[in-house]
């Protein structure tokens, strides 16, 4: 149980494009997700907090109006880097968090690399 | 959060048991240690959590001493395919979790 899955694995895009980022939580229903990036040989830096049926919340030195986040309902939450450069290249990741009973836990999707030309 | 500290890097022959140690000596009363590892290229994998008593499943064991200052996660018959970062994050129960830079396990055959 408690599997996230990413859409697409892996993208190529030219400068100055969008892309979009799917995440779901296929077992579980998830009222927030968390975006999380990775730049080689660095650890995972969480970029923002995804809420269903609300506005996500960033932090802090991330740009919300380029990383737009929709988390339209309890299994989805999209991320869409808008206008892409080369240095938006990165390994982005996402979770869900399962709660219930106990303490939350968050369970992590495989990944989206992103490759910007 | 409570700061973690943990080794940079660890060295386990195959088949024996791997011991990660993490300190936590600022952690408070209500402060879960959760362990997650990260494959090279893949996402975080979650592994077990714990508060005050020693937690078991199927990856592996999470002894947390009487004073809860520090933990160790064991693996225990460390298998090349447990070759990854492994992290030690101390929080509260719904709080999102932000990563230290871990301690790179690497199994030798």
């Amino acid at each position: 149980g408690a599997v996230v899955s990413q859409h697409p694995s892996r993208v190529i895009c030219k400068s100055g494009t969008s892309v979009k980022i799917e995440c779901r939580s296929l077992d579980f229903q998830a009222t927030t997700m968390f975006w999380y990036r990775q730049f080689p040989k660095q650890s995972l830096m969480l970029m923002a907090t995804s809420n269903e049926g609300s506005k996500a919340t960033y932090e802090q030195g991330v740009e919300k109006d380029k990383f737009l986040i929709n988390h339209a309902s309890l299994t989805l939450s999209t991320l869409t880097v808008t206008s892409a450069h080369p240095e938006d290249s990165s390994f982005y990741i996402c979770s869900a968090r399962l709660g219930g009973g106990g303490p939350d836990t968050q369970y992590f999707g495989p990944g989206t690399r992103l490759t910007v030309l | 959060d409570a700061k973690t500290t943990q080794p940079p890097s660890m060295d386990c022959a195959e088949g024996r048991a791997a011991n990660l140690p993490c300190n936590h000596s600022t952690i408070s009363g209500n402060e879960y240690v959760y362990w997650y590892r990260q494959i090279h290229s893949q996402g975080p994998q979650y592994i077990i959590h714990g508060l005050k008593n020693n937690e078991t499943n199927e990856m592996a064991s999470l002894i947390i001493t009487e004073d809860r200052k520090s933990s160790t996660l064991i693996l225990p018959h460390a298998t090349l395919r447990d070759t990854a970062v492994y992290y030690c994050i101390a929080l509260f129960g719904n709080e999102k979790l932000t990563f230290g830079t871990g301690t790179r396990l690497t199994i030798i055959p």
